[in-house]
């Protein structure tokens, strides 16, 4: 499996513009988590999914953010609008269940967000 | 919610040992993980300890746990070059319901200097 995949890599986008952010986790993972990792917060989790279902969103900071699972392959994270105090790093991780032998937390590359 | 603290920033000479610390404040989570971030990366799970445990080792990695004071530590040993990233420490009880959701803590920098 090629890993948690992250698209795009990079975002350079202006102050009020939508922003898309997609995530396909490693097949056959129940659990989808999104991070945003800033250098004043660290690593917050946003939201979280099992089996594509939104189970605690209570990080997502605004109602400017969104996001979404519409299947077990694909997830999108979106700020409509975004401001500059959204940039940062966003994570996607997924993971297979729930017992310690399968935790782990596999982690995308990132997409860094910056919102001029 | 859990709060987890960890130092910024460790500097270490090639071939030392390193000590990464952290303090947790949910005595409930049940493991207890770290995690390493190289550069343009994401994190990658190192190791991890279960609550009941007070150490584990796994080659180059010790992993110290002191439930009484609430405090992680991981020791590097013979560090090298490559060991330069961020280390995050974090806390989790898996369920069904929830599945492992992870509060982190703030990283720790590791450089190491030749």
């Amino acid at each position: 499996d090629a890993g948690v995949i992250q698209s795009p890599r990079h975002e350079v986008t202006e102050m009020g513009q939508e922003v898309t952010l997609r995530c396909k986790p490693i097949s056959g993972h129940d659990y989808l988590f999104w991070y945003r990792q800033t250098m004043m917060r660290g690593l917050e989790l946003l939201i979280y999914f099992n089996n594509n279902v939104p189970i605690d969103d209570s990080g997502m900071p605004e109602d400017r953010f969104s996001a979404k699972m519409p299947n077990a392959s694909f997830s999108t994270l979106k700020i409509q609008p975004s401001e500059p105090r959204d940039s940062a790093v966003y994570f996607c991780a997924s993971s297979p269940g729930h017992n310690i032998m399968n935790t782990e937390a596999f982690f995308g590359q990132g997409t860094r967000l910056t919102v001029v | 919610g859990e709060d987890v603290e960890q130092s910024l920033f460790l500097s270490v000479r090639e071939g030392d040992s390193s000590v990464i610390n952290c303090t947790y404040t949910d005595s409930s989570s049940t493991y207890l993980y770290w995690y390493k971030q190289e550069p343009g990366a994401g994190l990658q799970l190192l190791t991890y300890i279960f609550s009941n445990m007070d150490m584990k080792q796994d080659q180059r990695l010790t992993v110290l746990l002191n439930k009484k004071d609430k405090h992680l530590s991981l020791r590097i040993a013979d560090t090298q070059t490559g060991d330069s990233a961020i280390y995050f420490c974090a806390g989790g009880t898996p369920s069904k319901a929830a599945g492992n959701k992870l509060t982190f803590g703030g990283g720790t920098r590791v450089l190491v200097k030749p």
